[in-house]
């Protein structure tokens, strides 16, 4: 079937550590790939977004690029800071309609 | 412009009661979509508007749920005899047009709690 899988969390590192979020996919055709990001108390944001293979979204240092032949499309920072701390959501997009088929959501905490 | 507004920001009701959530979506986004976010259930896509028209309704989770969209903007999601099941925050989403590329922006969510 179509979902996405990505890391379980916690993720608990240290300010200006490497970091990593796996995700995978399976999807029928070339959706949309998201990554959003809920930092506490806020709802909802995109972080970054990539529309076909091999396009690389990035934004505030974060980055992902999407892999076809791995049907992946993970999150790296190369060094986080403490504002970094949020639950980081991957997702993929349908291509009727683009609804989006969200990941379970990786709890990331940062510490000074 | 403003955002995605939804409301109210908390619902609290008694099982079996009808509740109503609403949403307002960035001025000139045709395409709008209601998703629930639980803890069992993690995030989940309920139904998707383009204009007033609803041409996938695949996640509403049983026929107590509703929803209808007037004039291309508001949107009203209805919960008829609410299961404590039922408690989750809903949010909900609009995007330009659609498309597979487009972005979709969130809303703040509401908090429904069924006791």
């Amino acid at each position: 079937g179509n979902s996405v899988t990505q890391m379980e969390g916690p993720v608990t590192l240290s300010e200006e550590a490497f970091l990593t979020i796996n995700c995978t996919y399976t999807a029928t055709g070339y959706p949309s790939l998201f990554w959003y990001v809920q930092y506490p108390g806020e709802g909802l944001q995109l972080l970054l977004k990539a529309t076909k293979a091999d396009d690389k979204g990035s934004n505030k240092g974060f980055e992902a690029t999407y892999r076809k032949e791995t049907t992946s499309f993970h999150l790296e920072k190369g060094s986080v800071q403490v504002s970094d701390s949020a639950v980081y959501f991957c997702a993929r997009g349908k291509a009727a309609g683009n609804k989006l088929t969200f990941g379970g959501g990786t709890r990331v905490l940062v510490k000074p | 412009g403003a955002g995605v507004s939804q409301s109210p920001s908390n619902k609290v009701t008694e099982k079996g009661k009808d509740v109503e959530l609403r949403c307002d979506p960035i001025s000139g986004h045709t395409a709008l979509y209601w998703y629930r976010q639980s803890l069992g259930q993690g995030l989940e896509f309920l139904i998707y508007f383009q204009g007033n028209s609803a041409p996938d309704k695949s996640g509403l989770p049983s026929d107590r749920f509703s929803a209808e969209r007037t004039g291309g903007s508001v949107s009203t999601l209805t919960i008829q005899r609410t299961q404590q099941e039922d408690s989750a925050v809903y949010l909900c989403a609009s995007s330009l047009n659609g498309d597979r590329t487009d972005t979709q922006y969130f809303g703040p969510g509401t908090r429904l709690t069924v006791l």
